[in-house]
């Protein structure tokens, strides 16, 4: 265990679907980030909460809906997903929005559209 | 757009070799340079970080050094062992982390 805690670990769902990925630390870490993780791309980084406000959305379509309810919780919101979105999703923390600090990555949620 | 790339993509090597691969990335505007290792069904672990051009740093077996002039960091394994077989990334950050795609090491005993 990492400190970051993803849940579910699989997740199947429609394309008429509403569901949601959880993260949570409890390593008082201010900074929270989601990335996806496609077939043979890089990690591409998705949303960054700090101090529990939105400070980037990376032209992420709007099926995807983050919520940051405090520090040690993050939500990522799913609705209308299409097949393509089919990924490995990583949440992960930092002490704070600064690079000087390794992130500390939860084990992701394996996501399937269908 | 900020492109962060690794080589090689793959590698087999046998237990006790020595490795090394390479992470190149754009200069300006450079703020830190990061390894992770990734094992399979786990999660990405910090192995580095480092900001400062000429940063050397070492973990047991493992170093890193960077080169912020000319856009390089390169990661060394001395004496691979099998446990040692996972990705390696590579994150560059300007102002935000952007990673490579990694460098899938294999050891076989």
């Amino acid at each position: 265990e990492t400190g970051v805690t993803q849940t579910p670990r699989h997740l199947v769902m429609g394309m008429t679907n509403k569901k949601s990925l959880k993260c949570e630390q409890h390593l008082g870490h201010n900074a929270m980030y989601w990335y996806k993780q496609s077939a043979k791309k890089p990690l591409e980084l998705m949303f960054v909460y700090s101090l529990e406000e939105r400070v980037e959305n990376n032209s992420v379509p709007s099926r995807f809906s983050p919520e940051c309810p405090n520090s040690s919780h993050l939500f990522l919101h799913l609705h209308t997903l299409q097949p393509e979105d089919s990924a490995l999703y990583l949440c992960a923390s930092s002490p704070v929005r600064s690079s000087d600090y390794g992130y500390t990555f939860g084990s992701g949620t394996r996501l399937t559209v269908v | 757009i900020l492109n962060v790339e690794q080589s090689p993509q793959s590698l087999h090597v046998q237990e006790g070799d020595s490795t090394n691969f390479t992470c190149s990335f754009p200069s300006s505007n450079f703020y830190a340079l990061h390894w992770y290792r990734w094992e399979t069904a786990k999660s990405p672990e910090a192995l580095f970080v480092m900001t400062l051009n000429g940063d050397e740093k070492k973990k047991g077996r493992i170093s890193a050094t960077l080169n912020t002039k000319e856009g390089y960091s390169y990661l060394y394994i001395k004496g691979s062992q099998p446990e040692d077989s996972a990705t390696y990334l590579c994150a560059c950050n300007t102002d935000k982390l952007i990673f490579g795609t990694g460098t899938r090491l294999q050891v076989f005993p």
